[in-house]
């Protein structure tokens, strides 16, 4: 069974602050992770993934995650956010295989005041 | 990143009367693809999978009945909600797949579905 957290529904900034968007994730086998955003009345567009090999990794539109496994975290940061950036954003997460499903976590809403 | 298509976006319809939504993988051969249902606020639910040339396999809860799902080829699922009432109104997303390990799904950009 997999499962994900993802805590607080809204998170707001300002413009060109840190963006830090935490998912915590339960798998029991090596876990897939993503992240997508979504737009208002749009589809999900993937971010990044970690599937194997470096923990870190960098996504588009300058977001990066980082995968810790002592802390089954994978939480996602941006150095500078854009008022661009605001839409809600999902961590997923899929035990790989040809079938394999994805698990959302619900969502967190992110704000960008100017 | 490879494009899939959700027909319609919008669509409006009344009690009782059926339903149906399209998702086309444009540039890659789906072998298997997912349908979900996402709630105002709320997170995407799994609704089935499904591979081209088989049934549907159904998320405990979600009505096979009412739900209808067809892949009948590589790049064509639909969606299908029979005798639609206004708490089936929602957003239908689907995303597809090819098949291997490490493969990335693909989202439609989703269908609002309104029951009136």
């Amino acid at each position: 069974a997999q499962s994900v957290t993802q805590l607080g529904s809204h998170v707001s900034v300002s413009e060109g602050a840190l963006v830090l968007l935490r998912c915590n994730y339960s798998s029991s086998v090596p876990p897939y992770l993503f992240w997508y955003v979504q737009y208002p009345n749009q589809g999900l567009q993937l971010l990044l993934k970690y599937t194997t090999g470096a923990t870190l990794v960098k996504g588009i539109n300058g977001f990066e995650a980082e995968f810790k496994k002592s802390e089954t975290s994978f939480h996602l940061t941006k150095p500078s956010a854009h008022m661009s950036d605001a839409a809600e954003y999902f961590c997923a997460v899929s035990e790989g295989g040809a079938n394999s499903k994805l698990t959302f976590g619900k969502g967190i809403t992110l704000s960008v005041r100017p | 990143g490879a494009v899939v298509s959700q027909h319609p976006s919008r669509v409006i319809c009344k009690s009782g009367t059926s339903v149906k939504i399209e998702c086309r993988s444009l540039d890659f051969q789906a072998t298997t693809m997912f349908w979900y249902r996402q709630f105002p606020k709320k997170s995407l639910m799994l609704m089935a999978t499904s591979n081209e040339g088989s049934k549907a396999t159904y998320e405990q809860g979600v009505e096979k009945d009412k739900f209808l799902i067809n892949h009948a080829s590589l790049t064509l699922s639909t969606l299908t909600v029979t005798s639609a009432h206004p708490e089936d109104s929602s957003f239908y997303i689907c995303s597809a797949k090819t098949g291997g390990k490490d493969t990335e799904a693909f989202f439609g950009q989703g269908t609002r579905l309104t029951v009136v």
